[in-house]
């Protein structure tokens, strides 16, 4: 069964600090992804990595960093954090590949970050 | 780029009834639509989908109908039960996102099935 676990359920920031969200994931998953998720707006994608060291960018990543040092692990940084960053952030991961299983995307328990 | 359209933002029914959410897309090339399930404080979870070369899927109470030509893709739920309340996405796959996959997610319906 995957396992996708985020380093905190909630946290709270002061604008301007900056804050490291972490993802692991224990299935060997090449792709991982970072999501927010805003009410009315579904979840948009933020950044995602295909392998160890890679990353690209995704609809929304001003004000965000990724780092993928391991293959388990993908690292969210907001450099400096604002109040219009607080929200429900997400992160996934899948199998590489098209087809066969590969598709689905398995989604972490959700950090809850308020920035005051 | 993709864009999914998800209707209606929120529905209500009684138990036993049916439910039907819509979702629209609008790069023609897209080829897997999943849907996921999010109950309250709860992670997404994937509870069917649907790739291209195939019109409908079943699994049990739930179904997906996917209508290429008119782009857009629906969830059936049928004998609602309580359990079944929670936020239902629908997403769509970016065509442009190689063999990453990458999805693009409508903004979610909230399904209230009441006793």
């Amino acid at each position: 069964d995957v396992k996708v676990t985020q380093s905190s359920r909630y946290l709270v920031k002061r604008t301007g600090e900056k804050v490291f969200l972490e993802c692991v994931q224990d299935m060997d998953h090449e792709n991982m992804f970072w999501y927010r998720q805003d009410p009315g707006l579904g979840l948009r994608l933020i950044y995602f990595s295909y392998d160890v060291k890679m990353k690209e960018k995704g609809d929304i990543p001003e004000g965000y960093s990724v780092s993928r040092e391991k293959k388990e692990r993908f690292s969210l940084i907001l450099e400096s954090a604002s109040t219009n960053q607080t929200s429900m952030y997400l992160c996934a991961s899948r199998l590489a590949g098209t087809g066969g299983g590969t598709d689905t995307q398995y989604f972490g328990p959700g950090t809850r970050l308020t920035v005051l | 780029g993709e864009n999914v359209e998800q209707h209606p933002s929120t529905l209500s029914v009684q138990e036993g009834d049916s439910a039907v959410i819509k979702c629209t897309y609008s790069d023609s090339a897209s080829n897997y639509f999943p849907w996921y399930k999010q109950e309250l404080g709860k992670r997404p979870q994937l509870i069917i989908d649907i790739r291209s070369n195939v019109g409908e899927k079943k699994d049990q109470r739930i179904a997906v109908t996917l209508n290429k030509t008119a782009k857009h893709f629906s969830l059936h739920i049928t004998e609602t039960q309580p359990e079944d309340s929670a936020v239902y996405f629908c997403a769509a796959t970016d065509p442009f996102s190689g063999g990453y996959n990458k999805l693009i997610f409508g903004a979610g319906t909230r399904l209230a099935v009441h006793p």
